[in-house]
């Protein structure tokens, strides 16, 4: 049972675009959303998180949206850089489990310059 | 210092070897955490310990043995792996553990022969 779906293996843009990547999640009770980046054989460094109280957190190039309605959320980078290319995770908590982070899979980007 | 850090960085063993992994941080934090990666996989939790006590056990084998020191150190103990256990071990820490952003190590990357 997967309660976090990023659904896209995969997406590649050009240096300077915007970068959306998207997060279903299924689990109403989910109340705290973050984004991490990894890059391959190195830890998930934490990018930006969203509390479900509000719609949108920004900080520097990155911007997270939330739709509670469509329990969905995407992160956008703009403008995109080379530097940006790795995997990132979605991931989500609820208040009532301490400690539980929810991952989903992860989309590689890929950023040419 | 906002750093965990994890050694060894890469290990190899036998599957009759007894090794330890160990995670350190000294950012106050009260909640560390052991998480298990394959490759193209999201994170998995396997244990969280909250102020030095085992809070979460998701069902691991018990050839891993985890260990909690004191309120900066955390070890797995590993004996009789078998060779499915290869993976990146991440260790995370979050200050309380309550719906916050968690601080990873850059893993070690275990194989199991």
């Amino acid at each position: 049972d997967q309660q976090v779906k990023q659904n896209s293996p995969s997406l590649s843009v050009q240096e300077g675009r915007i970068s959306i990547l998207n997060c279903d999640y299924t689990n109403s009770m989910f109340d705290y959303f973050l984004w991490y980046k990894k890059y391959p054989a190195e830890g998930p460094t934490f990018l930006i998180s969203i509390s479900s109280i509000k719609d949108k957190n920004e900080d520097g190039r990155f911007t997270v949206f939330l739709n509670k309605s469509a329990k969905h959320l995407s992160l956008h980078i703009v403008p995109s850089q080379p530097g940006d290319s790795a995997v990132y995770f979605c991931a989500a908590s609820d208040s009532g489990s301490n400690y539980k982070l929810t991952f989903g899979k992860g989309t590689l980007l890929t950023v040419n310059p | 210092d906002t750093e965990v850090t994890q050694t060894p960085k890469h290990l190899v063993m036998g599957m009759t070897n007894k090794k330890s992994l160990k995670c350190e941080q000294h950012m106050g934090h009260r909640a560390m955490y052991w998480y298990k990666q394959k490759a193209k996989k999201p994170p998995e939790l396997m244990f969280v310990y909250s102020y030095e006590k085992l809070s979460i056990n998701e069902s691991v084998p018990s050839r891993f043995s985890p260990e909690c020191p004191n309120s900066s150190l955390l070890n797995l103990h590993l004996h009789a792996l078998q060779p499915e256990d290869s993976a990146l071990y991440l260790c995370a820490s979050s200050l309380t553990g309550f719906n916050e952003k968690l601080f990873f190590g850059s893993g070690t990357q275990l194989s199991v022969l």
